[in-house]
């Protein structure tokens, strides 16, 4: 079964550089989640979309902004980046109608910030 | 705002027996969505079993059960039969349905080793 898609898996930027991340739902599913998880911590919800809309956020710094597209694939924009922003960043989908309670987790992106 | 305790930030077990894991929340809600959710050393998050609150019946998947004791805010997890391959971090989730929110709040984590 096709799962969520997220790239690039790693990324190694500078102190201040941009980054973007993308996110490929599960075909057919409609909204989209960001989380990021520290080294040795628990996933931190960033945002969501639902049919390209914001539908919910979290702790995500003004520095980071974010969308959903007309295809339902979701970027993640980092900008003037932080030593602290290196973690693992995971995008989620989930489906309309009965499951749509359940998020299905992508491989994440490492993101790693010198 | 609801919040997940997983107090127990290791465990281990013997290859085949039974382990169980626990997961404590706090919500003033009545009806919502817990998960169990399992990250191997690859740092995948795969989802092994969820529980509709309004569900008194406990939920299954093969060796996975879970014991939810919904006035008791408790939702744990039994692995039966354990499988070196069963080795991770277990992340208790809970996410409302009132309210808008759909984002998930993680426990803490759990590391459950394997011994063969």
């Amino acid at each position: 079964a096709a799962g969520v898609i997220q790239s690039p898996r790693h990324l190694i930027k500078e102190k201040r550089e941009t980054a973007t991340l993308k996110c490929y739902p599960i075909p057919r599913h409609d909204t989209v989640y960001w989380y990021q998880q520290g080294p040795g911590q628990d996933p931190q919800f960033l945002i969501s979309f639902y049919e390209k809309m914001q539908s919910d956020k979290g702790s995500i710094p003004d520095r980071f902004s974010a969308q959903q597209f007309s295809d339902y694939h979701s970027e993640l924009n980092m900008s003037s980046l932080e030593l602290g922003d290196s973690a693992l960043y995971f995008c989620a989908s989930s489906s309309p109608g009965q499951t749509q309670e359940t998020q299905y987790f992508g491989p994440g992106t490492r993101l790693l910030v010198l | 705002a609801q919040t997940v305790t997983q107090s127990q930030p290791e465990m281990s077990v013997q290859e085949a027996e039974t382990v169980t894991l626990s997961c404590t929340y706090d919500t003033s809600e009545s009806d919502y969505y817990l998960f169990w959710y399992k990250q191997p050393p690859s740092r995948q998050m795969i989802l092994v079993i969820r529980q509709e609150a309004y569900k008194q019946q406990n939920a299954t998947e093969n060796r996975f059960s879970v014991n939810f004791q919904k006035a008791a805010k408790s939702f744990s997890l039994k692995i039966s039969d354990s499988q070196l391959g069963d080795a991770a971090m277990y992340f208790c989730a809970y996410r409302s349905i009132q309210g808008g929110s759909e984002k998930l709040v993680f426990g803490k984590g759990m590391k459950l080793t394997v011994n063969p």
